[in-house]
């Protein structure tokens, strides 16, 4: 069973503090990495990808894949309350493989 | 606007009854998919579609059905042969290729009555 599985929650950061959302997979195939947010009652958004080894940066998120190690991760810098949600984590697999493999999520609250 | 439209927002079955969730996209997406999320769950893959005329089974394919005539619309039917259907339905397209990310329509809610 190929799986992605997110670091149990909840997870709760002070606001301004530094969140961080760890994933790890199974299936050593996968090349393409995608992190959601989604709001409570609302439809995922997808907020950041990452298919290279090392860090990639948008604004105050920051995605770091390491494949020798499988694992992913999500950093929130100067965490907002507005950053409260679940986190999902999804991984791909080429081959000609279209499906992406979602984590069960890390539900994260910014406490003002 | 571009973007996936699902509807309805909320949706009641009686026992017995099938009903039909519409998923319709206007990005030129090649491939679409349906996901069940129950509370406090992640994401389970019901069915996708690749191309037009062609779909596959997800994870829990039973009791629903799809077809996919067009490119734009994937439509899902929860049968009666699904006892238990009350979840939110996500329906998520992409251009079909392993490194491109799937967007989300608003989801429809189904309940029993």
């Amino acid at each position: 069973q190929k799986e992605v599985e997110q670091n149990s929650g909840p997870l709760s950061v002070p606001e301004g503090a530094i969140a961080s959302l760890n994933c790890t997979y199974s299936d050593r195939g996968s090349q393409s990495f995608f992190w959601y947010r989604q709001y409570s009652g609302k439809s995922p958004e997808l907020i950041m990808s990452i298919y290279s080894n090392g860090d990639k940066e948008d604004g105050r998120f920051t995605a770091q894949l390491n494949k020798a190690s499988q694992y992913v991760s999500l950093l929130i810098r100067d965490s907002q309350p507005s950053d409260s949600a679940t986190y999902l984590c999804a991984g791909g697999v080429n081959f000609g493989n279209e499906k992406l493999t979602f984590g069960t999520g890390t539900r994260l609250t910014i406490i003002p | 606007d571009g973007g996936i439209t699902q509807s309805p927002k909320y949706l009641f079955r009686k026992e017995g009854q099938n009903v039909t969730l519409s998923c319709e996209q206007n990005l030129n997406h090649d491939a679409m998919y349906w996901y069940r999320q129950d509370p406090g769950q992640g994401l389970r893959l019901i069915y996708y579609s690749q191309i037009v005329n062609d779909f596959q089974k997800g994870d829990i394919a039973e009791g629903y059905s799809v077809s996919r005539e067009k490119k734009e619309s994937f439509p899902l039917t929860v049968t009666s042969a699904q006892k238990n259907p009350t979840a939110f339905y996500l329906c998520a397209s992409s251009m079909g290729a392993y490194n491109q990310p799937q967007h989300f329509g608003d989801g429809t809610r189904l309940s029993i009555l």
